[in-house]
């Protein structure tokens, strides 16, 4: 069952502007959401995170957005920057036990 | 390196071969927890060991499936018999706390295993 998904596969924005990843999850019981950031032949790192208490946390150019009624959280990146280009895996967690999606692929072009 | 390491980098199983895939996690983390990613999938939790006590194997998929960490340091991934649904990434995260909090784990860069 897949309780955290991110239904694009793929993004693809200029370098400059916003992007915007998109994550939904099905269990309301989830207390904490992280997003993560994958380069190739290299192992998720953390990117920012948010409690189920807030609805929008902010960290430089990263900003996550939880809309808990929805059950959708978003990553807002801006401006992007070539840099960027990663696979982004949106996770959920309760209790310390943390569901992933199958990760949204970011192409910033310059 | 400071970072987790994982060895090897891409193993090549024949069915019904065992497999060993080693992490060597950041030095002095008490935590290690070992995830499988299928193609097209975000990692899955396998199992977690706190310092050589494993606290939760929940997450492995059958017997076939086996992980040690006997000096609370290395650990070990085993899986017996492998079949072609065991092909996968086997990721390996570490953490200095003590507990699952997914904030504070650092990840490997995991073993790319393909059973033909």
């Amino acid at each position: 069952d897949q309780q955290v998904k991110q239904n694009s596969p793929s993004l693809s924005v200029q370098e400059g502007r916003i992007s915007i990843l998109n994550c939904d999850y099905t269990n309301s019981m989830f207390d904490y959401f992280l997003w993560y950031k994958k380069y190739p032949a290299e192992g998720p790192t953390f990117l920012i995170s948010i409690s189920s208490i807030k609805d929008k946390n902010e960290d430089g150019r990263f900003t996550v957005f939880l809309n808990k009624s929805a059950k959708h959280l978003s990553l807002h990146i801006v401006p992007s920057q070539p840099g960027d280009s990663a696979v982004y895996f949106c996770a959920a967690s309760r209790n310390n036990d943390m569901r992933f999606g199958a990760g949204t692929r970011l192409t910033v072009k310059p | 390196g400071a970072g987790v390491s994982q060895s090897p980098r891409y193993k090549v199983a024949k069915r019904g071969q065992d497999v060993a895939l080693r992490c060597d996690p950041i030095s002095g983390h008490v935590s290690l927890f070992w995830y499988q990613q299928a193609l097209g999938q975000g990692p899955e939790f396998l199992t977690y060991f706190q310092n050589e006590a494993q606290l939760d194997k929940s997450g492995l998929p059958s017997d076939r499936f086996f992980a040690e960490r006997p000096e609370g340091s290395v650990s070990t991934l085993k899986i017996q018999r492998t079949q072609q649904e065991d092909s996968a990434v086997y990721l390996c995260a570490s953490s200095f706390f003590r507990g699952r909090q997914p904030k504070t784990q650092y990840f490997g860069p995991g073993t790319r295993l393909l059973v033909l």
